[in-house]
């Protein structure tokens, strides 16, 4: 079975400023990795994923993740934040050879103040 | 396009009540998917469906209803809504060109009074 921990559950930050939002998860297979992201009273939207190949994974919005095999981890980062980029989001995993089922993290919650 | 559409959007009902969430995609998805969504525990799978007729349990499917008499529509019922029902529900759906990946719904906040 996999499960997926998001480290921070708020992130403050200030406009332009980096930001990076952990995740880290536990598997026994190998797995597929994901970020969405809900803005204020919508549905999921895909940020990115990691499926095989390069580790670093480029997705929408400027946003960039980095798989780390020997740390489980799958952080999510971005250079320079928008207020546009205030939204919940959430890390996600599913078995390579069963993808029926997403496993959620809780979320972080990022807060861009101007 | 509509993609998946998700009614109705807000839904309040008094417990005891049988409710019934639609979901509708475009997309001819062969999988469709019901999650809950609530403060502390994230998305947690209720029920999917991988065709037609064909539907199994997910994490958290106990007082919850499914069917998928046609591959378009992936409706999802309370037969005696709760007051620990009161979440919000979002619905997704993938396909074979993506199999990995799937697809949400705007959600429907239910309240159960």
């Amino acid at each position: 079975a996999q499960s997926v921990t998001q480290l921070d559950s708020q992130v403050p930050v200030f406009e332009e400023a980096p930001v990076e939002l952990r995740c880290n998860y536990s598997s026994s297979v190998s797995v597929y990795l994901f970020w969405y992201v809900q803005y204020p009273n919508q549905g999921l939207q895909l940020l990115l994923k990691y499926l095989s190949g390069s580790t670093l994974v480029k997705g929408i919005n400027g946003f960039e993740a980095e798989f780390n095999k020997s740390q489980t981890s799958f952080h999510l980062r971005k250079p320079s934040v928008h207020i546009s980029d205030t939204a919940e989001y959430f890390c996600a995993v599913s078995d390579r050879r069963n993808t029926d089922k997403l496993i959620f993290g809780t979320g972080t919650r990022l807060q861009v103040f101007p | 396009d509509a993609g998946i559409t998700q009614s109705p959007r807000y839904k309040i009902t008094e417990t005891g009540r049988q409710v019934t969430l639609m979901c509708h995609q475009t997309w001819s998805h062969s999988y469709m998917f019901w999650y809950r969504q609530d403060l502390g525990h994230g998305l947690r799978l209720i029920y999917y469906s991988a065709a037609a007729d064909i539907t199994d349990k997910g994490e958290v499917p106990d007082g919850y209803v499914v069917s998928r008499s046609k591959t378009e529509n992936f409706p999802l019922t309370l037969e005696s809504a709760t007051r620990s029902q009161t979440s919000v529900y979002f619905c997704a759906s993938r396909g074979s060109r993506e199999p990995d990946t799937q697809y949400f719904g705007p959600g429907t906040r239910l309240t159960v009074l």
